[in-house]
């Protein structure tokens, strides 16, 4: 069964570092998003992208964020300056459109020290 | 008002029992219905999907979706001990993004 991949799977960073969390969607899927979870808390929603470009953003994806897919396949979230409470759980996330039922990936875990 | 309210739990059921999972949510417009299954520290599996009121059936799982009092439930019969895990429900409207739940942590005991 076709599936969102995600890795790493675990990354520790310093505060201040950069960090590109990857995803590989599923292949026919059109629709992609980043999703994250702090640990305890909810599944909260960052970012939707469609036709390579950013269709919905929430208030915490802010400047420090960015979204790319660089190739036909890979869909990245970059973290510029990390901070502490970025420590989270990310997951990656595609459907096939709007609508459409979303698959998650097995998340990339992030601890900034 | 939360946007979506989902009693955390945690639900402990002796193996073979009904399990009873509701969420309410405030957002009208809310078009399609989720509901997701997470172990812990994995990503969200997809267990049932709805879009319009009524019930959706598949093997032990029942999902209840009520517009009209913006109630959704979801039913998990002859509950098995794999079945312990967390449920999130997760509304999504035609901006296409999910607003989940907090998660019911639910524990079948053998």
């Amino acid at each position: 069964e076709p599936e969102v991949t995600q890795t790493p799977s675990h990354q520790v960073t310093q505060m201040g570092q950069e960090v590109i969390l990857r995803c590989v969607p599923i292949s026919n899927h059109l629709y992609f998003y980043w999703y994250r979870q702090i640990l305890g808390q909810k599944v909260e929603f960052l970012v939707s992208f469609y036709n390579n470009e950013i269709s919905e953003k929430s208030e915490i994806f802010d400047d420090q964020f960015s979204v790319e897919r660089p190739d036909g396949s890979n869909f990245t979230l970059k973290i510029r300056s990390t901070k502490l409470e970025d420590s989270a759980m990310y997951f990656c996330a595609s459907s096939t459109g709007g609508g459409n039922t979303i698959y998650f990936g097995e998340g990339s875990w992030l601890t900034v020290v | 008002q939360k946007e979506v309210e989902q009693d955390p739990g945690p639900l402990s059921v002796p193996e073979g029992a009904i399990v009873s999972l509701n969420c309410t949510y405030s957002n009208s417009a809310f078009q399609y219905f989720m509901w997701y299954r997470q172990y812990s520290r994995k990503g969200p599996e997809l267990l049932m999907y709805t879009y319009s009121s009524g019930n959706k059936e598949d093997g032990r799982f029942t999902a209840q979706v009520d517009k009209s009092s913006k109630y959704i439930s979801l039913f998990i019969r002859d509950s098995q001990p794999s079945d312990s895990a967390t449920y999130l429900c997760a509304p999504e409207g035609n901006d296409y993004k999910l607003s989940f739940g907090a998660g019911t942590t639910v524990t079948v005991r053998a």
